[in-house]
């Protein structure tokens, strides 16, 4: 099964806040990432937070972890059309390589 | 700066038949990655490249997968034969060095399509 998990779908409605929730399992990961892909593209990197941070905030993007609990979100205010996409949540085991979940289909209605 | 680039986009081969990836990473960035992405799945991690020599390719099915970063800049994937189960895109990435806080750049990916 996958190390990393989060929900399949999300949706929500234009000018709400959306909020990813992701778990993973490797307490050595000392980054955790945000990546977004849209229809026919690559992975497009949104943000990333050090392990000793609990919360990062980047214009629209809020990221909160709770290494305790070994769970991430990411919170995305103002939701808008463009946004539609999957989100990837990704560990980095012992500072090696990425290790991602299966993504969340986030679909911004009108 | 330009980003990682790859080709071709699409590719259709019958199962059996042979094809392979280029990319073309970020200029300057020491470390290459081989992403296979299977629909509804995220990337899972084929081979990894550190200048011009292979850091990990434990998930890499040798058998039939092969691949080769010369000169450490640009790479190419092979598949011989491909079976019905390859069909996924294939995901190119760089970063400036191996390490947590040099992410990862992707290219758009080729989607090969196994029949």
């Amino acid at each position: 099964g996958e190390d990393v998990e989060q929900s399949l779908f999300l949706s929500v409605r234009e000018g709400d806040s959306s909020v990813i929730n992701c778990t993973y399992t490797d307490s050595s990961s000392t980054y955790l990432y945000w990546y977004k892909q849209e229809p026919g593209a690559g992975l497009q990197l949104l943000t990333y937070i050090f392990s000793n941070m609990d919360m990062k905030q980047d214009q629209r993007l809020t990221v909160l972890l709770n290494k305790k609990d070994k769970h991430l979100s990411l919170r995305i205010a103002d939701t808008q059309t463009g946004d539609s996409a999957i989100y990837f949540c990704a560990e980095s085991p012992n500072d090696y390589k990425l290790s991602f979940g299966a993504g969340t289909t986030v679909t911004v209605r009108a | 700066e330009a980003g990682v680039a790859q080709s071709p986009r699409y590719k259709i081969i019958e199962k059996r038949q042979s094809v392979a990836f280029w990319c073309n990473p970020i200029s300057g960035h020491a470390t290459l990655y081989w992403y296979q992405q299977i629909l509804g799945q995220g990337p899972k991690l084929l081979i990894q490249f550190q200048n011009n020599g292979v850091v990990d390719d434990s998930q890499l099915p040798k058998d039939r997968f092969s691949a080769e970063r010369l000169k450490g800049v640009d790479s190419t994937l092979k598949i011989q034969p491909a079976k019905l189960e390859d069909s996924a895109v294939y995901l190119c990435a760089s970063s400036l060095f191996q390490g947590g806080d040099s992410p990862l750049h992707f290219g758009n990916g080729t989607r090969l399509t196994v029949t």
